[in-house]
């Protein structure tokens, strides 16, 4: 199985802030790479697919990028709907995994 | 717009059996499939397996095999997962979500929490 490993678990930030966050794959994974925002008691949300393609509805602010092994996710300048949980997800070979998640907090 | 609506919560003791539903609307049913992802409280997602919408077709994670079997009914564009044996690692919120380009999940229902107890 595919490891993805996300760093680090808990990023505390302000408004304003860029706010990058990394998934490392434990081999290579081409672009097949996927992000996902979940708040608390609701499901996931689709944010960033093929690595750094934006879901339709997602604010230009969420950012992608990466391939290989190595990924992040940035948020350019975070707003106040943005703290909740990140995961990465892989999307190369089954079974498909997710990383252990990154929990943005507000500072 | 595209919803999965899932069945609701569950108490189930060891041993017994779970059977989720995930109903679905606003798009084609047999042209994507519906993968199950679980979180156990307090923790990470797990990929448990998919069903085409358009044969039926399986896979399931090596975790659960044995155990799970995930179903459709075309007629009503719904999707069902059926864990078996449950213990209480079992105990989880269940997530249905549309399989989407290349496994991807761009639509999730409501979640369902199915907790194991004696």
């Amino acid at each position: 199985d595919i490891q993805m490993t996300q760093s680090p678990s808990s990023v505390s930030a302000s408004v304003g802030d860029r706010v990058t966050i990394t998934c490392r794959a434990s081999q290579g994974i081409s672009s097949w790479l996927a992000w996902y925002q979940q708040k608390p008691g609701k499901a996931p949300k689709l944010l960033i697919y093929a690595a750094s393609s934006l879901q339709g509805g997602v604010p230009s602010r969420f950012s992608g990028s990466g391939s290989g092994t190595d990924f992040t996710l940035t948020i350019s300048s975070l707003q106040p709907e943005d703290f909740a949980t990140y995961f990465c997800q892989q999307a190369n070979s089954f079974p498909l995994t997710f990383g252990g998640g990154t929990k943005v907090e507000i500072k | 717009q595209v919803q999965l609506v899932q069945s609701g919560a569950e108490v189930k003791q060891p041993g017994a059996s779970v059977k989720v539903s995930c109903k679905t609307s606003g798009y084609t049913f047999t042209s994507y499939g519906v993968a199950w992802v679980r979180q156990a409280p307090g923790k990470g997602l797990e990929w448990m397996g998919w069903i085409s919408g358009y044969n039926g077709n399986t896979n399931y994670a090596q975790r659960v095999q044995g155990r799970v079997t995930m179903t459709t009914d075309t007629s009503t564009s719904t999707a069902y997962m059926e864990l078996r044996t449950l213990t209480s690692d079992d105990t989880a919120v269940y997530y249905c979500a549309r399989r989407w380009g290349n496994n991807w999940f761009d639509s999730w229902g409501q979640g369902t929490l199915v907790t194991v107890s004696s």
